[in-house]
Parts: structure tokens; C-alpha cells; sequence
């Protein structure tokens, strides 16, 4: 079955700088990853997510870049704010994204004034 | 649109008895999922519905987990008897393809404590 690993699990980045959160997958029939920020308490939120047929996607702030031939894929949060801080999943699926999804194990993102 | 429904939202029991957990997917959604988040990692799928058929449910300890979805609208996932391991968050999800997009969605989720 998939496997996503990610990385790192902890990021902590002065506001107003970038964050880079990185995942592999293994299962090569993947073609659908989203990221999810889910704050304490809460379900996670999709923020944005990339098909295979796409390298890159941009929404504002928060850009996703997807490496089909090394299997992996990264969140970029620019200009980050102290509300950006939370925890970052991303996940892997195939059917396009109306199937379940493998996650990775989180990564916490704390921004700092 | 209304979203995914859960209820309850927590729910502490001993050991070695019994707990159920409702969802009521967005209307229209075929595919409904439960999902296990144990603290500090990603949630892990426990099973998967579509209709009210199981489509997946590889990872669900059937020992002691069942999970229903008889009219294929509302599920219920059950654990009997319950283990200290399976203090966790239960999502629920759903997704229906409409206009190339899926709309996955996420219930708030049943915390379970076992104590």
C-alpha cells in the first residue's frame, strides 16, 4: 500500500519568512495530493491540493510543487503569519481525489512575532 | 450546504466496553470514510463506504471495530470491547465527484478517551 513520509516534523520560522514542508510517496498510481492545516481541536482543512498532471499550484501565500519521477511534493507558505501556525498534513491518493487518503505524519509549524 | 455530521463530540468509557459513534455525511455523498487520529500523527483510514457497500477496510482491527452504512446515507462504527490504545479522534469524511472535484469533506470528529 502507499507510504507518505514527510518532513520536518517541527518548523519554526520568524513571520514574514517562507516554510517548506517536503513529502515523499510510494505507490507511483498516487496522483492526487492535498495538504490539510488542522489547529488544535479541530478537522483538518484542505488548503490546497495538486493533481499529477500538474506540476505546480499557487493560491496567494501557499504553493504546492509536485516531482512525479522522484515521487514527491512540497507546501511553500511565503510571508508567513503567527495565524499560519498549526499543523500541516499532507496525504496521497489515487481516483483523483474521491478515494481514501494516506496521510503523512504532520508537521508543526510555529510562527514567531 | 450543510457539512459532515458527527455527534458525539467526546467520549471517555473504561476498558473493555462498548462505544458507538454516528455520521451523517453531506447530502448526496456516496463515499463515506472513518478515519482514526491518534495524537500527534495523521489520520489512519479504518474503513471506507461507498454506497453502503465496504470498499476498503484492510485496516480496521474487525476483532473489535464493525462499521455499518445500511441505507447507504448515515454510518455507525462501533468498538466492543474497547483498549487504552484506542483513545483517539474518530473523523468521518465524505466525497461525491461533481464537476471534477470531489468536495472531501471532515466531520469535527468523536474524541475517544478509555480509561
Amino acid at each position: 500500500g502507499e507510504n507518505v513520509e514527510q518532513h520536518p516534523s517541527t518548523l519554526s520560522v520568524q513571520e514574514g519568512d517562507s516554510a517548506v514542508i517536503k513529502c515523499t510517496y510510494s505507490d507511483s498510481a498516487s496522483n492526487y495530493f492535498p495538504w490539510y492545516k488542522q489547529e488544535l481541536g479541530k478537522r483538518p482543512q484542505l488548503i490546497i491540493d495538486i493533481r499529477s498532471n500538474v506540476g505546480e499550484k499557487k493560491d496567494q501565500r501557499i504553493a504546492v510543487t509536485l516531482n512525479k519521477t522522484a515521487k514527491h511534493f512540497s507546501l511553500h507558505i511565503t510571508e508567513t503569519q503567527p495565524e499560519d501556525s498549526a499543523v500541516y498534513f499532507c496525504a496521497a491518493s489515487y481516483g483523483g481525489g474521491g478515494n481514501k487518503l494516506t496521510f503523512g505524519t504532520g508537521t508543526q509549524l510555529k510562527v514567531e512575532l | 450546504e450543510a457539512g459532515v455530521a458527527q455527534s458525539p463530540r467526546y467520549k471517555i468509557i473504561e476498558k473493555r466496553q462498548s462505544v458507538a459513534f454516528w455520521c451523517n455525511p453531506i447530502s448526496g455523498h456516496a463515499t463515506l470514510y472513518w478515519y482514526q487520529q491518534i495524537l500527534g500523527q495523521g489520520p489512519k483510514l479504518l474503513i471506507q463506504f461507498q454506497n453502503n457497500g465496504v470498499v476498503d477496510d484492510s485496516q480496521l482491527p474487525k476483532d473489535r471495530f464493525s462499521a455499518e452504512r445500511l441505507k447507504g446515507v448515515d454510518s455507525t462504527l462501533k468498538i466492543q470491547p474497547a483498549k487504552l490504545e484506542d483513545s483517539a479522534v474518530y473523523l468521518c469524511a465524505s466525497s461525491s465527484p461533481r464537476g471534477g472535484d470531489y468536495g472531501y469533506t471532515f466531520g469535527s470528529g468523536t474524541r475517544l478517551t478509555v480509561v
